[in-house]
Formats: structure tokens, C-alpha cells, sequence
């Protein structure tokens, strides 16, 4: 079965740090590009990052360029965020899925919570 | 940036037909593809290259596109299907690689 599970979200301070991890397993890792995306409280999905395989090629969405570094340790099936200068507005949910090119972005981890207040 | 424009809100009766409408000017040169999310759960992949439905995902589900709208089409609306949902595709001229609608709540009456 393939499964995505995302750990490393909690309660950070506005200006603080934090780096969120997804373990994935049930296929090759190391084929697939990956994603964040992620969903603020009652509002909607907004992509963050993209990842192709061979972390040769990363992409960023302007809310986070600058902020966020997005990683993959093929070794180990992980995917990572790091994200720095965190805001009040990056308080969500961050969700890692899996980028199947042509057939969509599937499937997606259960989620984990980032809150930054202070 | 590149937008993707979705209804708000779509309420159907048991049994009718629900159609959610996404627009975007680069919809006639990119894939669409729709996300189902239930309260509290990851989003499903209900529909990919505007049209197809993955493994699993039931045949009252269908996909269509005309110009620069895509539909998303649920024959035989159930209540198990109230949710919300998001048509998603790329922006042709360059980033951001991936864009969401901003979603439509899908109530049955």
C-alpha cells in the first residue's frame, strides 16, 4: 500500500524555525517527484513546493521563496521542508503527495499541523 | 498569477446531477485534474487529465472540458458525497507549477 505520513508540525514562535519530514512507502521512492501543499484553517489547498526526483530540478511558490527549503533523501524515502521566518500566515496544514506527472497529484499524506503564533 | 475560478457552492437533492465548473485561461493547453476532500481528511484524486478516473473512484464521477472551462459532473449525487472540492492544473507561462481552484463546497440536500 502506498502511504505517505508527514511528522515535525507543532507550535513555533512568528521569526522561528521548523522542519517538517514525510516517510514514504509502498513504491519506489526515488522514481517519483514530490510536493507540499498546504491548507490553512476553514480555507483552501495552495501548493508551497515541487521536488522532481533527482532534486535536480525545485520549485517554490512566491509566498515561500526565500523562507522554505525543500529536500528528499531517496536512501531513506523521505521527503523534508524546512522552513524558516515562519509567519502567522503559514499557520496550516501541510500535506507531502506524491507528483505522478499526467495522472495527477496522488496520493497525499494524512497531514500535519504547523501553528505560529506567539 | 494564474487563477483557477471555482463556484463557491454547488447543493443537490439525492439521486440529481452535480456540476462543479472551474475556469482558467490556460485550461485549453494544461491538464485539469479534481481532488475530493471530506471534512477532517486528505484530498482523493477523483479525476486526472481532465477527464480520466483513477482506480476506486466511482463511474458517477466524469470529467469534461470546453475551452477554457473544465466540469467536474457527479451523476446520482449520494450523501457520501458532500465535500469539497478543487480543480488543480499549471500555469503554461511558468510558475507557480501547480494552482488550485479555491474550492467548492458540495452540499446534498
Amino acid at each position: 500500500e502506498v502511504q505517505l505520513v508527514e511528522s515535525g508540525g507543532g507550535l513555533v514562535q512568528p521569526g522561528g524555525s521548523l522542519r517538517l519530514s514525510c516517510a514514504a512507502s509502498g513504491f519506489t521512492f526515488s522514481s517519483y517527484s514530490m510536493n507540499w501543499v498546504r491548507q490553512a484553517p476553514g480555507k483552501g489547498l495552495e501548493w508551497v513546493s515541487y521536488i522532481s526526483s533527482s532534486s535536480s530540478t525545485i520549485y517554490y511558490a512566491d509566498s515561500v521563496k526565500g523562507r522554505f527549503t525543500i529536500s528528499r533523501d531517496n536512501a531513506k524515502n523521505s521527503l523534508y521542508l524546512q522552513m524558516n521566518s515562519l509567519r502567522a500566515e503559514d499557520t496550516a496544514v501541510y500535506y507531502c503527495a506524491r507528483e505522478t506527472g499526467t495522472i495527477g497529484i496522488d496520493p497525499w499524506g494524512q497531514g500535519t499541523l504547523v501553528t505560529v503564533s506567539s | 498569477s494564474y487563477e483557477l475560478t471555482q463556484p463557491p457552492s454547488v447543493s443537490v437533492s439525492p439521486g440529481q446531477t452535480a456540476r462543479i465548473t472551474c475556469s482558467g485561461d490556460a485550461l485549453p493547453k494544461q491538464y485539469a485534474y479534481w481532488y475530493q476532500q471530506k471534512p477532517g481528511q486528505a484530498p482523493v484524486l477523483v479525476i486526472y487529465k481532465d477527464s480520466e478516473r483513477p482506480s476506486g473512484i466511482p463511474e458517477r464521477f466524469s470529467g469534461s472540458s470546453s475551452g477554457t472551462t473544465v466540469t467536474l459532473t457527479i451523476s446520482g449525487v449520494q450523501a457520501e458525497d458532500e465535500a469539497d472540492y478543487y480543480c488543480q492544473s499549471a500555469d503554461s507561462s511558468g510558475t507557480p507549477y501547480v494552482v488550485f481552484g479555491g474550492g467548492t463546497k458540495l452540499t446534498v440536500l
